[in-house]
């Protein structure tokens, strides 16, 4: 089966700083992950992917996230914060050979980036 | 459509009492999720429908909800004798078929309380 595990509630940062928000997942085979966000009084939005191949993968509004098989990880990251940035986050994990389309999501971590 | 729809956005509904949501998918995406998201977790799958597959109900929480999807297109969520644990935000959200790294686009959600 599945799953997502995001192990922080809450991330809080100071603006500039770097930002790590946590995820690992359980899946059988070769996953597909994502990372999508929510704006307060907004609804979820796609930020990026990982498919195959380079392990570290761009997303939007500057945020990234490298993908580790050995530690099955998928952290999202960003070098500098911004209070923009504060919103709730969720991982996501859909896996490969299934021949099926069910896409898990984690708990989400809120982000709180502080002025 | 250009977006995903849903409706309605708030409901407000009596114990015992049923109700039905609404999703309006993206024109031409074969693929449909409904999600639940209560206040403080995270995003809970309930169903998926891709193409004219059986759908996956693995993520129904009981015999009181159910799912249907008509012509490929809309898809309507119901839940009988609605109990206040019921009450959540119930996200769709559609992706193109056929391939499991597409992306899913949510609607806006439609927020169900239960009194």
């Amino acid at each position: 089966a599945q799953s997502v595990a995001q192990p922080e509630d809450q991330v809080n940062v100071a603006e500039g700083n770097p930002l790590t928000v946590k995820c690992t997942y359980s899946v059988s085979g070769n996953p597909y992950l994502f990372w999508y966000v929510q704006y307060p009084n907004r609804g979820l939005q796609f930020l990026l992917k990982y498919i195959t191949g380079d392990n570290l993968v761009k997303g939007s509004y500057g945020f990234e996230a490298e993908f580790n098989k050995s530690q099955t990880s998928f952290h999202l990251k960003k070098p500098s914060a911004l209070v923009s940035d504060s919103a709730l986050y969720f991982c996501a994990v859909r896996a490969q050979n299934t021949g099926g389309f069910k896409t898990i999501f984690g708990a989400g971590t809120r982000l709180f980036v502080k002025a | 459509g250009a977006g995903v729809s849903q409706s309605p956005s708030n409901k407000v509904t009596e114990k015992g009492k049923d109700v039905e949501l609404r999703c309006d998918p993206i024109s031409g995406h074969t693929a449909l999720y409904w999600y639940r998201q209560s206040l403080g977790q995270g995003l809970e799958f309930l169903i998926y429908f891709q193409g004219n597959s059986a759908p996956d109900k693995s993520g129904l929480p009981s015999d009181r909800f159910s799912a249907e999807r008509t012509g490929g297109s809309v898809s309507t969520l119901t839940i009988q004798r609605t109990q206040q644990e019921d009450s959540a935000v119930y996200l769709c959200a559609s992706s193109e078929g056929l391939l499991g790294a597409n992306v899913l686009t949510f609607g806006a959600g439609s927020r169900l309380t239960v009194l």
